[in-house]
């Protein structure tokens, strides 16, 4: 079964950076999924932040290109997220996801984590 | 980038009744090899969401017979034949045919 697992700080302060890490089990990094970061702010609906291919291929929402960065540790069977200068409009339970390639479809997420930006 | 719309924001439904929920794009989600790049997703109570419907109709391992999914282009309807009391929890649509992906807003069903 498939499995993964977001860690990292729970609070950040303002103009800090946001930095989460994704475990996977179940599946390796390496296969041909694509390995996603989706947000969601409280009481509001759900925001895809990017993905990450095993090549190193990676698309970013444009809305957040320029401070965010996701990246892949192939010899921890992990991925990452760093969102740089947050604001508390970056607070929100951030996901990690999977999307096999060409499935078109994400079908395995995280449980999420809140990360809250304030001072 | 596609905007998703859901209209309502809550849907109250009594047990064994049917719901129907709406999403609408702002652009076609129907694909040239014929598929619509459109997927359900019901996130419970205090949990992750789960793939329930994807590329417009076709349900997910697991998921009860009692969901299906229709509509093409640019306005698509998630159906609960009879709902039940575990099928609470907030209704998500997201368009894959075009990044940034997006999702809508979600509608919240309620059990009555």
């Amino acid at each position: 079964q498939v499995r993964l697992q977001e860690s990292g700080p729970g609070l950040v302060k303002p103009s800090g950076t946001l930095s989460l890490t994704c475990a996977v089990s179940g599946d390796s990094i390496n296969n041909n999924n694509w390995w996603t970061w989706v947000r969601q702010p409280p009481e509001k609906g759900l925001e895809w932040i990017g993905e990450i291919f095993p090549s190193g291929r990676i698309t970013y929402n444009p809305s957040l290109t320029g401070r965010v960065t996701i990246s892949l540790d192939k010899s921890k069977n992990q991925f990452s997220l760093k969102l740089n200068s947050v604001t508390a409009a970056d607070t929100a339970v951030y996901y990690c996801a999977r999307k096999p390639y060409a499935s078109n479809r994400i079908d395995f997420w995280g449980q999420g984590t809140l990360v809250t930006v304030s001072s | 980038d596609i905007v998703m719309t859901q209209p309502p924001l809550s849907l109250p439904v009594s047990p064994g009744e049917p719901a129907s929920i709406s999403c609408r794009s702002s652009q076609s989600l129907l694909h040239s090899n014929g598929y619509n790049y459109l997927n359900w997703y019901l996130q419970k109570p205090g949990q992750s969401p789960q793939l329930l419907i994807y590329l417009g109709s076709n349900r997910a391992s697991g998921v009860p017979d009692r969901f299906s999914g229709s509509g093409s282009g640019t306005d698509f309807t998630l159906i609960i034949s009879r709902v039940e009391a575990e099928d609470v929890g907030i209704y998500h649509c997201m368009q894959v045919i075009q990044t940034p992906f997006t999702f809508g807003q979600g509608t919240k069903l309620e059990i009555k």
